[in-house]
């Protein structure tokens, strides 16, 4: 049963232009989310994070919105740039990952065109 | 670069053999987790240690199992092995146990069972 999914395995936009990646929850327990990215022969990187009191967090060009009623999360990228071409993961803790482990989505291909 | 280490980056051995896998926190991080990416399921949890201690299982089956050291290296063990656990091992640690914690992985180890 997963508990957190990402719907869209691959996402193509233009470069210059917004991306937005989803994900969705079941686990009501879940109080932090994390967003990780991932290059080929890389470990996940970490990229932006939000606590359930937050409906929105923001760092540079990166924004995470959280709909605690919906259990839906989304990253907006703006602008969309090339070497944002990767795979990102959703991921989600009751605890905030430092008492437990991660719970993975498995993932979005985003795919920046120039 | 995450600052964890993973060694070996690639490992290839036959199905009934026994390996060992392992990792390297970056400096100060107490806390180190293993998780497994298979193609089909994703990153998925598999254990989590604390300064020397088990802190949190997951998903590990009992083929497995891991030990953290007083130099705070990890080390996780695979016994008779089967196809299905070829796969991408990735370490994390993190330096603290409460609240948001980013965990920061290493590069991985690919296991090939044949």
């Amino acid at each position: 049963d997963q508990q957190v999914k990402q719907n869209s395995p691959s996402l193509s936009v233009q470069e210059g232009r917004i991306s937005i990646l989803n994900c969705d929850y079941t686990n009501s327990m879940f109080d932090y989310f994390l967003w990780y990215k991932k290059y080929p022969a890389e470990g996940p990187t970490f990229l932006i994070s939000i606590s359930s009191i937050k409906d929105k967090n923001e760092d540079g060009r990166f924004t995470v919105f959280l709909n605690k009623s919906a259990k839906h999360l989304s990253l907006h990228i703006v602008p969309s740039q090339p070497g944002d071409s990767a795979v990102y993961f959703c991921a989600a803790s009751e605890t905030g990952g430092g008492a437990d482990g991660l719970t993975f989505g498995k993932g979005t291909h985003l795919i920046i065109q120039p | 670069d995450s600052g964890v280490t993973q060694t070996p980056k690639h490992l290839i051995t036959a199905t009934g053999q026994r390996v060992t896998l392992r990792c390297s926190p970056r400096s100060g991080d107490l806390s180190v987790y293993w998780y497994q990416q298979s193609l089909d399921q994703g990153l998925q949890f598999l254990i989590q240690y604390y300064n020397g201690e088990e802190r949190a299982k997951g998903n590990i089956l009992e083929r497995f199992s891991a030990q953290q050291f007083p130099d705070l290296h990890s080390e996780l063990n695979l016994s008779s092995l089967e196809l299905g656990d070829s796969a991408l091992y990735f370490c994390a640690s993190s330096a603290r146990t409460g609240g948001l914690v980013e965990q920061y992985f290493g590069p991985g180890t690919r296991l090939t069972v044949t």
